[in-house]
């Protein structure tokens, strides 16, 4: 199947600095990257789509001034956490849909592998 | 908006059947998706349904209703590894591709 990397896996920051997580289809292109949080033993929370070339669209509730997302290729989105809390310490999961070929299937969403913040 | 329905938690005894369910109430519906999360990792597709019926894939099979709002999952033979979260998405019906889950049910396979 189609694969999605994230990076990092995790990443441990002090509070009020801004962190980057970088999002990669490796074998498809994908004119839409989604990104979600998960909070311990709870679902997933959609908080953007990302669609290249154009901003993003945030979910209600969800500052788009702290959580900035850049999806500069087709390849490529990016959510930078700015001003970090703990209270953002979560697991940020990125997901890619595929634009074209055998990919396409069900319109489905492939998920890459989320990476874990941790605000102190 | 959407909401979704699952039971939190399920306990299967390995060799056996479980079945998942899932409801759901939207303004809008264009499929939906079952998902395994093992902890700690991200969410790997499982089956998907827009039309009402059966959908059947190895141990795993999915059934949709429409009119009812109603999903399940069947999981047979239950293994060990099968012990994780399985999660209900529902598609919007906009061209978006956007995905509400469920909360999830974590299901414990015990020997």
């Amino acid at each position: 199947g189609a694969v999605v990397s994230q990076h990092p896996s995790w990443v441990i920051c002090k509070s009020g600095t801004s962190v980057k997580i970088e999002c990669r289809s490796l074998d498809f292109q994908a004119t839409t990257m989604f990104w979600y949080r998960q909070f311990p033993k709870q679902s997933l929370m959609l908080m953007a789509t990302s669609n290249e070339g154009s901003k993003a669209t945030y979910e209600q509730g969800v500052e788009k001034d702290k959580f900035l997302i850049n999806h500069a290729s087709l390849t490529l989105s990016t959510l930078t956490v700015t001003s970090a809390h703990p209270e953002d310490s979560s697991f940020y999961i990125c997901s890619a849909r595929g634009s074209s070929g055998r990919y396409e299937t069900y319109n489905e969403q492939f998920f890459g592998p989320g990476t874990r913040l941790t605000v102190l | 908006g959407q909401n979704i329905d699952q039971p939190t938690e399920m306990t299967a005894t390995e060799g056996a059947i479980v079945q998942i369910n899932c409801t759901y109430q939207t303004s809008g519906f264009n499929g939906l998706f079952w998902y395994q999360q093992h902890a700690g990792e991200a969410p790997t597709f499982l089956s998907y349904n827009v039309l009402d019926g059966l959908e059947e894939k190895g141990r795993f099979s999915s059934f949709l209703s429409r009119s009812k709002g109603y999903s399940y999952l069947l999981l047979k033979e239950l293994q060990m590894k099968d012990s994780a979260s399985y999660l209900c998405a529902v598609r919007d019906a906009g061209g978006g591709n956007k995905l509400t889950f469920g909360t999830g049910t974590q299901l414990k396979v015990e020997l």
